[in-house]
């Protein structure tokens, strides 16, 4: 079954450290990989996305997130967090089966930045 | 840029009502989406639909419609609304296949509560 796991719900950080939001996939089929963020009452943002080539993706607002195949990852991150930076992020993949408009999603993951 | 509106922030309806939720994007996108997102369970696909008068059931049908009459426009209908209905309903779209990765853009939201 295809599915993609935030195993965090929740992330604790100071402000300046670097921060690591999780993300693992299992997908049939080459990876499709987004981040999005969500701030307090909005909509999602669209942070970056992974479709092939070079394994560390350069995204929006400072992030980055890296592709690991083996280990089926796609870790979210930043090497200075700021408090701006707390909210929900949620990992999803393209649906490599069936209707391949779709995305599948994690849960989200909270992240709070400590000043 | 995408932009991806909808018609209310916020919407209070009684239980038995019928609810139209709309959402208009202004990029000429051929797919559109409607979620639902509750606290601790991400977010949930209720229809989506990849083209004019087209349509798909997501996870979570039971209990919506919808219609997409124009392609800038997909209307999610509540039939008759029910209390464990009350949630925040995200409208998105995304480009054809060939101009973009399946990125979905998403509007502002609209939290929804049926007393």
């Amino acid at each position: 079954a295809q599915s993609v796991a935030q195993p965090e719900d929740q992330v604790n950080v100071a402000e300046g450290n670097p921060l690591t939001v999780k993300c693992t996939y299992s997908v049939s089929g080459n990876p499709y990989l987004f981040w999005y963020v969500q701030y307090p009452n909005r909509g999602l943002q669209f942070l970056l996305k992974y479709i092939t080539g070079d394994n560390l993706v350069k995204g929006s607002y400072g992030f980055e997130a890296e592709f690991n195949k083996s280990q089926t990852s796609f870790h979210l991150k930043k090497p200075s967090a700021l408090v701006s930076d707390s909210a929900l992020y949620f990992c999803a993949v393209r649906d490599g089966a069936g209707n391949n408009r779709k995305l599948i999603w994690g849960l989200g993951t909270s992240l709070a930045v400590n000043p | 840029d995408v932009k991806v509106t909808q018609s209310s922030r916020y919407l209070v309806k009684r239980t038995g009502e019928k609810v139209f939720l709309e959402c208009v994007q202004d990029m000429d996108h051929e797919n559109m989406f409607w979620y639902r997102q509750d606290p601790g369970l991400g977010l949930r696909l209720i229809y989506f639909s990849y083209d004019v008068k087209m349509k798909e059931k997501g996870d979570i049908p039971e209990g919506y419609s919808v219609s997409r009459e124009k392609k800038e426009r997909f209307s999610l209908i509540l039939e008759s609304a029910s209390t464990n209905q009350t949630s925040m309903y995200l409208c998105a779209s995304s480009p054809p296949r060939g101009q973009g990765f399946y990125e979905q853009y998403f509007g502002p939201g609209t939290r929804l509560t049926v007393t």
